[in-house]
């Protein structure tokens, strides 16, 4: 089935250092989201994304978040500066309206130390 | 607020036993549910979909019923296989489609375990 790809699958960082999280959606798709899990949690929405802009965002999408999609290429979650409560699995999702499947991608554990 | 409620944090069964998974959620409307899987190492899955047009859903062997009376989506199986472990998520939809841009809000996970 589709495919929603992010690298890297891993991310060991410095607290206060700058991260960018890659994902790479499905090729049709229009809307994009990012959730956050911690270990042992739920699995918690962050913020959806359309057309170049943020659509809504949760509580937990903090002033130190940004996400983007510049021209086609990949859709990222960028944070800065990371801070340890950050230290999560995120994961990339995309569906290629509101009312389809949303097809989520392996995630990407960030350990921020 | 939305919410979801799994109150079976894990569930072990041996192949070929019944499996039943409950889940009850709280919202204004008629929602969207589904239950979504995750195996190890991967991402969560479409597993199923009910809506209050058809109230029932089912993929794989999976049922789950959507009882608006109960506010209740309960997940079973009639007979489980060793390949069916993973974590099982009763998710939320969206109660109207466009406005929230599809934001799914997950229940704390079941994980199942089946024996050989």
């Amino acid at each position: 089935g589709p495919k929603v790809l992010q690298i890297p699958s891993h991310q060991i960082i410095d607290m206060g250092q700058m991260v960018t999280l890659n994902c790479d959606p499905v090729s049709n798709h229009l809307y994009f989201y990012w959730y956050k899990q911690i270990l042992g949690q739920q699995m918690e929405f962050l913020v959806n994304f359309y057309n170049g802009k943020v659509m809504e965002k949760s509580k937990l999408f903090k002033d130190q978040f940004s996400v983007e999609r510049p021209d086609g290429s990949y859709f990222t979650l960028k944070i800065q500066p990371t801070a340890l409560e950050d230290s999560a699995v995120y994961f990339c999702a995309s569906s290629r309206d509101t009312n389809t499947e949303v097809f989520f991608g392996k995630g990407t554990r960030l350990t921020v130390v | 607020g939305n919410s979801v409620t799994q109150m079976q944090g894990q569930v072990t069964l041996s192949e070929e036993e019944f499996l039943f998974i409950n889940c009850t959620y709280s919202t204004t409307g008629y929602p969207t549910l589904f239950w979504y899987v995750q195996y190890p190492g991967e991402g969560p899955q479409l597993l199923l979909k009910v809506t209050t047009a058809n109230n029932k859903g089912s993929s794989r062997g999976f049922e789950a019923t959507y009882d608006k009376g109960t506010t209740s989506f309960h997940l079973q199986k009639a007979s489980v296989q060793e390949s069916d472990s993973a974590v099982y998520y009763c998710v939320l939809g969206p109660l109207y489609y466009g406005g929230s841009g599809n934001k799914l809000i997950f229940g704390t996970g079941t994980l199942l375990s089946v024996k050989p």
